[in-house]
């Protein structure tokens, strides 16, 4: 089945450096990236969601400044965390939807997630 | 805003079925039902889908209402690797071809299985 890699599984940096989030689809090209955050104990939220050659979208209340989204590849979708702070310390994950036109019979693809701790 | 209402928690024991319910009242006829589970420090994984039939996979069976505006998930024989916290969302394809259309995760039910 569809696989999406995601590195690293765990980073600690120190506040107000950058911090980068890889994510590839191994098997399969991904159009669209979908990138979530999450807290402890809280619920997967949609941050953002990413094209190939275009902009990312943001959901409301996210800075696009601080989360930047690159989509550069069909198989490559990445997620700067720019002058982190421990308020940004979460679990982020990305996943990939199923190719285009196959109907709604097909899941998404999650990656492993990243725990990130800002110090 | 999540679609679907799951209870907080559940609780199995090992070796026994489980039923894992799902209320989406305004459900449209282009949703899909769709389940997943996030076991702990881990992304979610799929676990099935359905439109309006019943259906079985080799991980569970997923059981919909006539009406569909419920569903169930059906695991046959817990074990402790079940033990995750499992959400149903509701997936829009409309015209049935499928797009990139992003999933909005509730707060799923939490299983915890006993030994």
């Amino acid at each position: 089945g569809a696989v999406v890699s995601q590195h690293p599984s765990r980073v600690i940096c120190k506040s107000g450096t950058s911090v980068k989030i890889e994510c590839r689809s191994l098997d399969f090209q991904a159009t669209t990236m979908f990138w979530y955050r999450q807290f402890p104990k809280q619920s997967l939220m949609l941050m953002a969601t990413s094209n190939e050659g275009s902009k990312a979208t943001y959901e409301q209340g996210v800075e696009k400044d601080k989360f930047l989204i690159n989509h550069a590849s069909l198989t490559l979708s990445t997620l700067t965390v720019t002058s982190a702070h421990p308020e940004d310390s979460s679990f982020y994950i990305c996943s990939a939807p199923p190719p285009t036109g196959l109907g709604g019979g097909y899941g998404y693809t999650f990656g492993s997630g990243t725990r990130l701790t800002v110090v | 805003d999540a679609k679907t209402t799951q209870p907080n928690s559940m609780e199995s024991n090992e070796e026994e079925p489980v039923h894992l319910p799902c209320n989406h009242s305004t459900i449209s006829g282009t949703d899909y039902i769709h389940w997943y589970r996030q076991l702990p420090s881990q992304g979610p994984e799929y676990v099935i889908h359905g439109l309006t039939s019943n259906v079985n996979n080799r991980m569970a069976s997923l059981a919909i209402a006539e009406d569909r505006k419920s569903s169930t998930l059906i695991l046959h024989r817990a074990t402790l690797r079940d033990a995750a916290v499992y959400y149903c969302i509701l997936r829009d394809v409309p015209g049935g071809w499928g797009g990139s259309e992003k999933l909005v995760f509730g707060k799923g039910t939490k299983l915890t299985v006993n030994p």
